[in-house]
């Protein structure tokens, strides 16, 4: 049963627009939440987190939206770049000192320029 | 910087065969853990270990064993190694903490003919 869902496989942006990543989690227990990168053949890069606590948080061009009620996160990308192009992973964290994380599908970002 | 190894980029062996993956990592970090990056899939966990000797189950845990004999080391083992285990292997660590973020290696794209 999947835990968490990232329901749009792919999505194409033009450079300079914003870009919106979606994730949808089932876990109301989850309280800490990771967003990941990453561009072929390379292993994922830890991009920006949000805790539970917390219903947004900034860094940079990337900003991540949690709405609990609707066990729902978003990641905005604004401007986005060609540079951006790549895979992105939602991953909660599923709670206790051993720091496992759920991963979603992911969603493949294509900027174009 | 923290740095996550991974014994080889590419790996191709023949059904049956047993698979060594190797993870090495420089930071110290006492939690270690193995993926398999399938598309439409994400990351599923295959193992974990949060100390030298110490290891749980994953996901799917299934046709692998793993071997962690020293903090820097965690080994990924293929007892013999089937068609369906082809895949993108990542290694990740961290420390223990439900805030702290996993460092990924480049990953191991194994082929099984």
């Amino acid at each position: 049963d999947q835990q968490v869902k990232q329901n749009s496989p792919s999505l194409s942006v033009q450079e300079g627009r914003i870009s919106i990543l979606n994730c949808d989690y089932t876990n109301s227990m989850f309280d800490y939440f990771l967003w990941y990168k990453k561009y072929p053949a390379e292993g994922p890069t830890f991009l920006i987190s949000i805790s539970s606590i917390k219903d947004k948080n900034e860094d940079g061009r990337f900003t991540v939206f949690l709405n609990k009620s609707a066990k729902h996160l978003s990641l905005h990308i604004v401007p986005s770049q060609p540079g951006d192009s790549a895979v992105y992973f939602c991953a909660p964290h599923n709670g206790g000192a051993t720091n496992k994380l759920i991963f979603g599908t992911g969603t493949l970002l294509a900027v174009q320029p | 910087d923290v740095k996550v190894t991974q014994s080889s980029r590419y790996l191709v062996k023949r059904t049956g065969e047993k698979v060594f993956l190797e993870c090495v990592q420089d930071m110290d970090h006492e939690n270690m853990f193995w993926y398999r990056q399938d598309p439409g899939l994400g990351l599923r966990l295959i193992y974990f270990s949060y100390d030298v000797k110490m290891k749980e189950k994953g996901d799917i845990p299934e046709g692998y064993s793993v071997s962690r004999e020293k903090k820097e080391r965690f080994s990924l083992i293929l007892e013999s190694a089937s068609t369906n285990q082809t895949s993108m292997y990542l290694c990740a660590s961290s420390f223990p903490g439900t805030q702290e973020t996993q460092y990924f290696g480049p990953g191991t794209r194994l082929l099984v003919l």
